[in-house]
């Protein structure tokens, strides 16, 4: 059972190139979400999903676009990549919304934009 | 959204309990408290969760005041491994769609 995984799991961009980060998950999860993660200033969501075909925004979505269109899958775009996106990246699921159950987490990508 | 305070960071030895604080005094009667903790270089991973009741599982013990106004994350022999930044979040369901919103956590050191 391999949970969330997340690919590249590291890449380095130049400014104003684009590119899309995978997330996939084998539980059969709801809903999904994709954090960014900066030194000093915590996790912060950027946007999430609660069913295949729906998103919303998040705390910090500002330079991003989120897909699902199949509900293994949620995918982060960044259509033209800036040096303040250089963070680490976290896509996690959860079963449902309900606070009775906790999210698992990838183990992340590191980009890098120059 | 309800707000957490943790310490910034506590010290163990190895093989020795550890208790992290966690207080919440603005908790909502249908906020679950969650647990996560990171290591280096990883993503965050569940630990432990409750609503009113203490809760075991086989990583750790959580602790609930009769209040709910804080809890406590019980580590019952730390090793080494535990080392992580531990965080206590707040999980409410709702129009808030149970979105997790990370705070600072408590940077958990362990001496050998």
């Amino acid at each position: 059972n391999a949970g969330v995984t997340q690919t590249p799991k590291f890449r380095v961009l130049k400014t104003g190139q684009s590119m899309t980060l995978l997330c996939a998950q084998d539980m059969n999860h709801e809903y999904m979400y994709w954090y960014r993660q900066d030194p000093g200033m915590g996790l912060r969501l950027i946007h999430y999903s609660v069913g295949e075909g729906t998103t919303a925004k998040g705390e910090v979505p500002d330079g991003y676009n989120v897909s699902r269109l199949k509900k293994q899958n949620f995918l982060l775009g960044l259509e033209s990549a800036a040096p303040s996106q250089t963070s680490v990246y976290f896509c996690a699921s959860s079963k449902t919304g309900s606070p009775n159950y906790g999210y698992t987490f990838g183990s992340g990508t590191r980009l890098t934009v120059v | 959204d309800a707000k957490t305070t943790q310490p910034n960071s506590m010290e163990s030895n190895e093989e020795e309990p550890v208790h992290l604080p966690c207080n919440h005094s603005t908790i909502s009667g249908t906020d679950y408290i969650h647990w996560y903790r990171q290591l280096p270089s990883q993503g965050p991973e569940y630990v432990i969760h409750g609503l009113t009741s203490n809760v075991n599982n086989r990583m750790a013990s959580l602790a609930i005041a009769e209040d709910r106004k804080s809890s406590t994350l019980i580590l019952h022999r730390a090793t080494l491994r535990d080392a992580a930044v531990y965080y206590c979040i707040l999980r409410a369901g709702g129009t808030s769609y149970g979105k997790l919103t990370f705070g600072q956590g408590t940077i958990l050191t362990v001496h050998p």
